[in-house]
């Protein structure tokens, strides 16, 4: 299954509203969509899984959302701290697959 | 606390082999699928297989299948990547990733380590 993100950039300032896409070329199974976040020298961490589950200690902000073939991650207020590349991921059909990610940067 | 501590740094030859590891702990170490993902420095990231530690099966993506493999060690709750013969296109970060839900063979990966660098050069 290929994942592609889409913007592939998204230039925004603090306060603003992100939104990522996530579309599949077939259908996830079980919605097993998950995103994660990565930051330059770090490991890549985990928001959201079965598409619309915040991950433990996940702040309210970052909310996902979609079904089938099109997903959706959204920041409601940019935080300094949530400017790096997302990712989706799908599990549910092997082998497992990353979007190319979506760098949110500061505008 | 749930932790997976990984190797150092690799410097290696084209034809060599390697081994890295995944040193895990705070948790209890078969109840959670393990993953390895690949990541060549500034690009994207790429699921290479998992393995359930309670019988030590593994799945692997089919682009890796064949080049590297993946196992276990109850008695040192680690995780292991191998390869037999080395590439320069081996030369990316590696990262062992724990599943978030206990049993599941499915499952996002919530507790990952920090990554492995491997450089394989002549």
């Amino acid at each position: 299954i290929v994942l592609t993100q889409s913007p592939g950039t998204l230039s925004l300032s603090p306060g603003e509203r992100a939104t990522l896409s996530c579309r599949a070329s077939q259908r996830v199974s079980s919605n097993y969509l998950a995103w994660y976040q990565q930051k330059p020298g770090q490991a890549p961490r985990l928001l959201i899984y079965v598409a619309s589950s915040r991950a433990t200690d996940i702040p309210g902000r970052f909310s996902g959302s979609g079904s089938g073939t099109e997903f959706t991650l959204t920041i409601s207020r940019l935080e300094p701290e949530d400017f790096a590349v997302y990712y989706c991921q799908q599990y549910g059909t092997t082998p497992w697959t990353f979007g190319q990610g979506t760098k949110v940067e500061i505008k | 606390e749930v932790q997976l501590v990984q190797s150092g740094a690799e410097v290696k030859k084209p034809g060599e082999s390697l081994k890295i590891s995944c040193k895990t702990s705070g948790y209890d170490f078969t109840a959670y699928w393990i993953s390895w993902v690949r990541q060549v420095p500034g690009k994207g990231l790429e699921w290479m297989g998992k393995i359930d530690l309670t019988d030590s099966f593994t799945m692997y993506n089919p682009s890796y299948e064949g080049h590297v493999s993946i196992s276990a060690d109850k008695s040192r709750t680690s995780a292991y990547l191998r390869w037999s013969s080395l590439k320069a296109s081996d030369s990316a970060i590696y990262y062992c990733a724990r599943h978030v839900h206990r049993g599941s063979a499915s499952s996002a990966s919530g507790f990952w380590g920090q990554g492995t660098l491997v450089t394989v050069s002549s």
